[in-house]
C-alpha cells in the first residue's frame, strides 16, 4: 500500500523556519517525481514545489521562490521542504503528493494527510 | 500571471448530471495542460479523480469523466449522489515544472 506521512509542522514565529518531511512507503520512491501542495485555512489548494525523480530538477511557485527549498533523499525514501522567512500567508496544511511518473509534468495522484504550519507571534 | 478559473459553486439534484469547468484567464485549455481533477471533503486530503484530461484514477466510479469542452477542461458527474457533495479542484500544468490550481468549486447535491 502506498503511504505518504508528513511531519515537521507546528507553530512558528514570523520570520522563522521549519523543515517539513514526508516519509513514503509502498512504491519505488526514486522512480517518481514528488510535490508539495498547501492549503490555507478555508482556502483552496496551492501548488508549492516539485522535484524530479532523481532530484536534479526543482520547481517553485512564485509565492515561495527563494524562501522554500525542496529536496529528497532517495536512499531514505524521504521528501523534504525547508521553509524560511515565514509569514502569516504561509499558514496552511502542507501536503506531499506523489506524481504518476518521474517528471514534474506528471500529474500528482497519491496524497499524504498533511501537516499544519501555523505562523504566529 | 495566468489564473485558472472554476465556478465557485454549483448545485445538482440527486441523480442529475453536472459539468464543472476549468478555464484560463487568457487562452484555451488543451490536453497539453494535463488537466487533473481532485475531490476534497472537509478535513480530508484531496482524492484524485481524473488525470491527463480524461483518465480515471484507480477506484473512481465511471460516473466521473473528464474531457475538453470548447476552451475549457470539464469534469462531468452523471447520476450525482449525496456523497458527491464536496469541493472539486482542477490543476493545470503550465510548463517548466509549474502547476496552477483553480480556486475550486463547491458542489451541493440537493
Amino acid at each position: 500500500e502506498v503511504q505518504l506521512l508528513e511531519s515537521g509542522g507546528g507553530l512558528v514565529q514570523p520570520g522563522g523556519s521549519l523543515r517539513l518531511s514526508c516519509a513514503v512507503s509502498g512504491f519505488t520512491f526514486n522512480s517518481y517525481a514528488m510535490n508539495w501542495v498547501r492549503q490555507a485555512p478555508g482556502k483552496g489548494l496551492e501548488w508549492v514545489s516539485s522535484i524530479s525523480a532523481g532530484g536534479s530538477g526543482t520547481y517553485y511557485a512564485d509565492s515561495v521562490k527563494g524562501r522554500f527549498t525542496i529536496s529528497r533523499d532517495n536512499s531514505k525514501n524521504t521528501l523534504s521542504l525547508q521553509i524560511n522567512s515565514l509569514g502569516a500567508e504561509d499558514t496552511a496544511v502542507y501536503y506531499c503528493a506523489k506524481a504518476r511518473a518521474l517528471m514534474p509534468r506528471d500529474p500528482f495522484d497519491i496524497w499524504g494527510q498533511g501537516t499544519m504550519v501555523t505562523v504566529s507571534s | 500571471q495566468t489564473v485558472v478559473t472554476q465556478e465557485p459553486s454549483f448545485s445538482v439534484s440527486p441523480g442529475g448530471t453536472v459539468t464543472l469547468t476549468c478555464g484560463l484567464s487568457s487562452g484555451s485549455v488543451s490536453t497539453n495542460y494535463y488537466p487533473t481533477w481532485y475531490q476534497q471533503t472537509p478535513g480530508q486530503a484531496p482524492r484524485t479523480l481524473i488525470y491527463s484530461t480524461n483518465i480515471r484514477s484507480s477506484g473512481v466510479p465511471d460516473r466521473f469523466s473528464g474531457s475538453i469542452l470548447g476552451k475549457k477542461a470539464a469534469l462531468i458527474i452523471t447520476g450525482a449522489q449525496a456523497d458527491d457533495e464536496s469541493d472539486y479542484y482542477c490543476v493545470l500544468y503550465m510548463g517548466s515544472g509549474i502547476w496552477v490550481f483553480g480556486g475550486g468549486t463547491k458542489l451541493t447535491v440537493l
